[in-house]
């Protein structure tokens, strides 16, 4: 079974940062591409932000909306993705999915920015 | 940016009944080089994170029941449930991913009569 923990959420301020963490008990995520998605309160899906494997550069793309304020990045030795939110805006809160690109998502974790 | 367009926009099921679901796409979804078509579907449960219910046009996930099917091409795509249950309900995307940046429709609401 695909198992993506999603964890490092919460309440922030605007201007802070924060970072999302990605795991899994069943995956070997350096094995994968991945991404980051998220969900704005009663709206639909947005693709944010992916990563290649290490072994394809870890090369990374990113939405218009998160350029320049969001880091994704990998460590594979711990078997963990990251998403680093910077400058973070009212309008970044929403529920944040990490993802192996592009099928599995994990369970979400809550991003509120607010002051 | 590729625009995908679902409609309906909701859709109210008789249980074991078939249910049809369209998406558009603003631009061609076939990679004529690797010969794909790259729109996939997704199911939004209540409450829950999205489950990928087909890849690449037509290809069911694993563990995806047989009622569902994915067809199309180019520019337009169809998602069939051929009999409805009471757990097919929740919120359908399209997404494409033949460029950067990865976009969906704005999703197609199941419930049932």
């Amino acid at each position: 079974e695909v198992q993506l923990i999603d964890s490092g959420g919460g309440l922030v301020q605007p201007g802070r940062s924060l970072r999302l963490s990605c795991t899994s008990p069943t995956l070997t995520l350096g094995s994968f591409a991945m991404a980051w998605f998220r969900q704005a309160p009663g709206k639909g899906l947005e693709w944010i932000a992916f990563i290649k494997m290490k072994a394809y550069g870890a090369t990374t793309e990113y939405a218009a909306s998160v350029k320049g304020r969001f880091i994704i990045s990998r460590d594979d030795s711990k078997n963990i993705a990251y998403l680093q939110m910077n400058s973070l805006k009212i309008e970044d809160t929403a529920m944040y999915y990490c993802a192996r690109a592009y099928d599995y998502w994990g369970q979400g974790t809550l991003v509120t920015v607010s002051s | 940016d590729v625009v995908m367009t679902q409609t309906p926009l909701s859709l109210s099921v008789t249980p074991g009944e078939p249910a049809s679901m369209s998406c558009r796409s603003s631009r061609s979804l076939l990679d004529s080089v690797a010969g794909h078509t790259y729109v996939d579907w997704y199911l939004q449960k209540p409450g829950q994170s999205p489950q990928i219910l087909i890849y690449t046009l037509s290809n069911r996930a694993s563990e995806v029941p047989d009622r569902f099917s994915g067809t199309g091409s180019d520019t337009d795509f169809t998602l069939k449930i051929s009999s409805v249950e009471a757990e097919d309900v929740g919120v359908y995307y399209c997404m494409q991913r033949i460029e950067y940046p990865i976009t969906f429709g704005q999703g197609t609401r199941l419930d049932i009569k």
